[in-house]
């Protein structure tokens, strides 16, 4: 069984960097696009975006400049750094696997990290 | 970006009702819309994909329909475990965009 999970401070200060690092168990990053995807506290979802297991990246626009992704398959691991981060930044932060599959359905979340709390003070 | 508006935001509801959530794209997204159950404190779950693939293991009181621009969530009758949040995400194009959420309350 697919398990991902989240690591990393739970406390940033701001101008600093997040960074976290999901590890996946139980499966192969093969094939699969490998995804972040964070909630402010009482809010919803926001896509940050995901690197494919050679290292493509597709990132959202509206937090490209901040983000860095990348994969370390020979650990079953990838990663997440956001710098310059602000007290807006604080969020719950996911990991987790997206499936694409050619034609209708695309993209979509199978599995998923059980969230990480990152606070950055303001 | 496609904007995905869900409706309502909120909803009451009693055991053994049937309820249907909506989920509309800004633009055309074909069948790539995925629906997730989300209870507090834990990660979203995916219940339905390509707009009408029920998951394994998902039970089938859960279905989703829809084309284009939009789509439905319905749950024929509900049961205890159901009264959380429910979020729409198109899986059409990037970035991918997930709905507001839909509360579900007794």
């Amino acid at each position: 069984q697919v398990q991902l999970q989240e690591s990393g401070p739970g406390l940033v200060q701001p101008s600093e960097t997040l960074s976290l690092t999901c590890s996946l168990s139980g499966g192969s990053m093969r094939s699969y696009y490998w995804s972040w995807i964070r909630q402010p506290p009482g809010k919803g979802l926001e896509w940050i975006g995901y690197v494919y297991h050679n290292g493509a990246t597709s990132i959202n626009p509206s937090l490209k400049s901040r983000v860095t992704l990348s994969v370390d398959t020979s650990k079953n691991q990838f990663s997440l750094r956001l710098n310059s981060v602000t007290a807006a930044d604080t969020a719950v932060y996911y990991c987790a696997r997206a499936e694409y599959i050619l034609g209708e359905t695309r993209y979509f979340f199978d599995f998923w990290g059980q969230g990480t709390l990152v606070t950055v003070p303001s | 970006d496609i904007q995905m508006t869900q409706s309502p935001s909120s909803l009451s509801a009693s055991v053994g009702d049937r309820v249907t959530i909506t989920c509309r794209a800004s633009q055309t997204i074909s069948r790539s819309l995925s629906w997730y159950q989300q209870t507090p404190g834990k990660a979203p779950k995916l219940l339905i994909s390509g707009a009408s693939n029920l998951q394994s293991g998902v039970p089938s009181r859960f279905s989703g329909g829809g084309s284009g621009t939009d789509f439905t969530l319905t749950i024929s009758s509900l049961q205890p475990e159901d009264f959380t949040t429910y979020y729409c995400q198109q899986g059409y194009n990037t970035p991918l965009t997930f709905g507001g959420g839909t509360k579900v309350e007794i």
